[in-house]
């Protein structure tokens, strides 16, 4: 099955600074990379997502990439302000059951 | 809408206690997961749907069961708890032209 590795596990970084949470998956049939942004005790809320026949996406301060060659996938995120601070997860959906295999997530403080 | 509902928001089982996780969705959507997130970590799929009277098994499957028996409705059923069950648990479901996944807001649950 699908394998999902996360980097880093923490993340601080000067309000303004850009951070940036890297992925690598397992299966080259994954066609649809996630990002997920989680605030203590809420559900997880989508914030941009990119699919295998797309190298870069953005929207306003946030960015992805996609490498399908090297199996891997970044966020990045500019200007980063106070209320970027959550735990930041990458996944990857399979082809066949289209569920998601989740990265193990990224706690990222931005410090003002 | 009111998107993906879960049912209770908190639980606390004694070991041996059995309860069923209700979900319901009213997008019309086919595909629904069931996943739980451990602390710290990202989520796992434990049981997923491609419609109604169609469920399989994703990573972490003992312990549970569903059925599926309405487009709507998704229950996980857990017989004889156990601490390891002890997590918070996501339903969700997907939108099939999009790929994207919608959270419920979870049920956060403790046996002790």
């Amino acid at each position: 099955g699908e394998n999902v590795e996360q980097h880093p596990s923490t993340l601080s970084v000067q309000e303004g600074d850009s951070a940036v949470i890297k992925c690598t998956y397992s299966d080259s049939a994954s066609n649809y990379f996630p990002w997920y942004k989680q605030e203590l005790g809420k559900r997880p809320q989508l914030i941009i997502d990119i699919r295998s026949n797309v190298g870069e996406k953005k929207d306003q301060r946030i960015a992805v990439t996609l490498n399908k060659t090297a199996k891997h996938f970044s966020l990045h995120i500019t200007e980063t302000q106070p209320e970027d601070s959550a735990v930041y997860f990458c996944a990857a959906m399979d082809t066949g059951r289209r569920a998601l295999t989740f990265g193990s997530g990224t706690r990222l403080q931005v410090q003002p | 809408n009111a998107g993906v509902t879960q049912t209770p928001k908190f639980r606390i089982l004694k070991i041996g206690q059995s309860m069923t996780l209700q979900c319901t969705q009213d997008m019309n959507h086919n595909y629904m997961y069931w996943y739980r997130q451990d602390p710290g970590m990202g989520l796992k799929l434990i049981y997923y749907s491609v419609g109604a009277g169609i469920t399989d098994k994703g990573e972490v499957p003992n312990g549970y069961n569903v059925s599926r028996s309405t487009t709507e409705d998704f229950p996980l059923r857990l017989e004889l708890a156990a601490p390891s069950q002890t997590s918070v648990y996501f339903c969700a479901s997907r939108q099939d032209s999009t790929d994207t996944q919608y959270f419920g807001p979870g049920t956060r649950l403790t046996v002790l």
